[in-house]
């Protein structure tokens, strides 16, 4: 069946580090790749999308990298702040448009 | 655009009542989607509608029905209410056809206890 693993456990870092989240899917053809952010409390907000013919995208300190062999994305955020602090998801979906997500891992910057 | 409204926001049930959770989109989008996510989990999809009139079930759809007679809107039906549907509710919306996907939009959510 098809998984998706994103690290369970949170991700502690210092301001101003590079933080990097992983995204590891298998038995899964994937058109397109996201990342989304969510806050405690609130539903998540879209962050970025790649497709399975692009290798990396950039938005601002974002960054996200699509391995179709690995079968991993990699979601970077540079110069990393406190207000950077949240639950990311990534999800993934084939033709269908129907996305599947990951369980999130949390992201704590520490000032 | 007020993107994505869900009410009520916070609700508590008695066990065997039923409800309507409440999603409206005005972003115009052709697909609406139902999550629920238990804690630490991620979102696991309910139901979903590709546009009005059209609507599918996702991964876990026992105990809920949705209908979806205009673009806008997109309720939720909960029959029979057990504690096992205790969860947070999101609805989203996205826009995506011939070959070009979007993003989802997320509505704040409703916080749902079956006691």
């Amino acid at each position: 069946s098809q998984k998706i693993e994103q690290n369970s456990e949170a991700l502690n870092i210092q301001e101003g580090k590079t933080a990097t989240l992983t995204c590891n899917y298998t038995n899964y053809s994937p058109a397109y790749l996201q990342w989304y952010r969510q806050d405690p409390g609130r539903g998540p907000v879209f962050l970025l999308l790649i497709r399975e013919n692009e290798k990396e995208k950039r938005k601002e300190r974002l960054k996200v990298t699509f391995d179709t062999t690995l079968k991993q994305s990699l979601f970077h955020i540079t110069a990393s702040q406190p207000a950077d602090s949240a639950t990311y998801l990534c999800a993934l979906s084939g033709g269908s448009y129907i996305p599947t997500f990951g369980r999130g891992t949390s992201l704590i910057v520490h000032p | 655009n007020a993107g994505v409204t869900q009410t009520p926001k916070f609700r508590i049930l008695k066990i065997g009542q039923s409800m309507t959770l409440q999603c409206t989109q005005d972003m115009n989008h052709n697909y609406m989607y139902w999550y629920r996510q238990d804690p630490g989990m991620g979102l696991k999809l309910i139901y979903y509608s590709v546009g009005a009139g059209i609507t599918d079930k996702g991964e876990v759809p026992n105990g809920y029905n949705v209908s979806r007679s205009t673009t806008e809107d997109f309720p939720l039906r909960l029959e029979l209410a057990a504690p096992s549907q205790t969860s947070v509710y999101f609805c989203a919306s996205s826009y995506s056809t011939g070959g070009i996907y979007n993003e989802q939009f997320f509505g704040p959510g409703t916080r749902l206890t079956v006691l």
